[in-house]
């Protein structure tokens, strides 16, 4: 089956500084990957929808300038916290697309905690 | 996307049927009904999606009323480490219709 890479799959860092989590498609190629955070006892909360080659598509409250995402090749997409604040500790989740109508695959997630 | 209605908690017994609903009476024709779920501290985990037809899977059965308003998933030998976090989620499953997860169902398969 179709298998989605997330790393780190934690991470614990001092305020100020900038996190980057990769996510990998590793069995075949997303065209479309999705990022999600989510808060303790809360549902998953997309934040931007990335697409290869070209600039991700924020949800609306989400911070494009903190939030950096990057989808460099069809198996590669990586999300960048910059800048990270206590308030930005969250879990956040990856999915990747490939053909239309096939389900979306998740990885499993980097819980980030910042100090 | 069509919104999804589901209980927010259900209990089964290790080794019965799991039956899970969900409505989604506002689906669209061009609208999957897709199924995932989520292990405590895990991402979502892809289950079975079926679009009018009941799907089978080595996973679950998704059943879908004719009029496609509602669906069914069902686990049909509940085991311990079912218990999680089930989301009934409607969408085109393009790139352009992206996943809305709502409460979900937390299912608690009990020994």
């Amino acid at each position: 089956g179709a298998v989605v890479s997330q790393h780190p799959s934690w991470v614990i860092c001092k305020s100020g500084t900038s996190v980057k989590i990769e996510c990998r498609s590793l069995d075949f190629q997303a065209t479309t990957m999705f990022w999600y955070r989510q808060f303790p006892k809360q549902s998953l909360m997309l934040m931007a929808t990335s697409n290869e080659g070209s600039k991700a598509t924020y949800e609306q409250g989400v911070e494009k300038d903190k939030f950096l995402i990057n989808h460099a090749s069809l198996t590669l997409s990586t999300l960048t916290v910059t800048s990270a604040h206590p308030e930005d500790s969250s879990f956040y989740i990856c999915s990747a697309l490939g053909q239309a109508g096939q389900p979306q695959h998740f990885g499993d997630g980097t819980r980030l905690s910042i100090l | 996307d069509a919104k999804t209605t589901q209980p927010p908690s259900m209990d089964c017994a290790e080794g019965r049927a799991a039956n899970l609903p969900c409505n989604h009476s506002t689906i669209s024709g061009n609208e999957y009904v897709y199924w995932y779920r989520q292990i405590h501290s895990q991402g979502p985990q892809y289950i079975i999606h079926g679009l009018k037809n009941n799907e089978t899977n080595e996973m679950a059965s998704l059943i879908i009323t004719e009029d496609r308003k509602s669906s069914t998933l069902i686990l049909p030998h509940a085991t311990l480490r079912d218990t999680a976090v089930y989301y009934c989620i409607v969408s085109r499953g393009d790139a352009g219709n992206m996943l809305t997860f709502g409460g979900g169902t937390r299912l608690m398969v009990k020994p």
